[in-house]
């Protein structure tokens, strides 16, 4: 129940095309999903995120797309760069539920993004 | 620029040497984590101090300790690394009220482990 399922687990795109990473999750309690953007060598950066009374928040290039109903939630890249390719997690995070998960981030598994120029 | 640190960037220790990592903060958060990453791995929390109260998760082995003496500086110390503990560690912060988390966590830059 505490996992966050994130596929694919790696996705390859041309400059300019719009890669999707799409993430699911079964605990109801988790009301913060963020999504971290990790070059290599380097720690997570938070990209950008979204609470679930939200469908859809964009900042920029990244567009996150979701659906309470269907617990699933996606990042959107719109006109992809070369230095867009990094390795993307989604996380989602219940910041006061109570009980012995909540305030701790679960990651997704990770997907690593290549752009081609 | 407000921001979370971590010395050294890269650490060779030997098999069963101990090993202490740093972090330290300039957001003033009072919530600190120290994650485990693993090469194509996603992140995996080993404990966070809320304020002074410490919390291990289930899974984190008795090898790794933790030490945080003030709300600016927090350790993780090692005690007998094994090839299996080489990783990167990151330390990250995060602001709490009551039992209310933040909404983000800012990470720190890393610390690569090799184990020899």
């Amino acid at each position: 129940q505490q996992q966050v399922k994130q596929s694919p687990q790696s996705l390859i795109v041309q400059k300019g095309g719009i890669p999707i990473i799409n993430c699911a999750y079964e605990n109801t309690a988790f009301d913060y999903f963020p999504w971290y953007q990790q070059f290599p060598g380097k720690g997570p950066a938070l990209l950008i995120a979204i609470r679930p009374d939200v469908s859809e928040k964009k900042e920029g290039r990244f567009t996150i797309s979701f659906n309470k109903s269907a617990k699933q939630f996606s990042l959107h890249i719109m006109d992809s760069q070369p230095g867009d390719s990094a390795t993307y997690f989604c996380a989602a995070i219940a910041r006061s539920a109570g009980g012995t998960s909540y305030g701790k981030l679960t990651f997704g598994q990770g997907t690593i993004l290549t752009v081609h120029p | 620029d407000a921001m979370v640190i971590q010395n050294p960037r890269y650490q060779v220790t030997q098999f069963g040497k101990p090993v202490t990592l740093s972090c330290s903060q300039t957001l003033n958060h009072n919530v600190m984590y120290w994650y485990q990453q693993k090469s194509s791995q996603a992140p995996k929390l080993l404990f966070h101090y809320y304020d002074k109260d410490f919390n291990n998760e289930a899974d984190t082995p008795d090898n790794f300790q933790s030490r945080r003496p003030n709300t600016s500086f927090c350790f993780l110390d090692i005690r007998s690394p094994g090839l299996g503990d080489a990783a990167m560690y990151l330390c990250a912060t995060s602001r709490a009220s009551g039992r209310a988390f933040g909404n983000e966590q800012f990470f720190g830059p890393g610390t690569r482990l090799t184990v020899l």
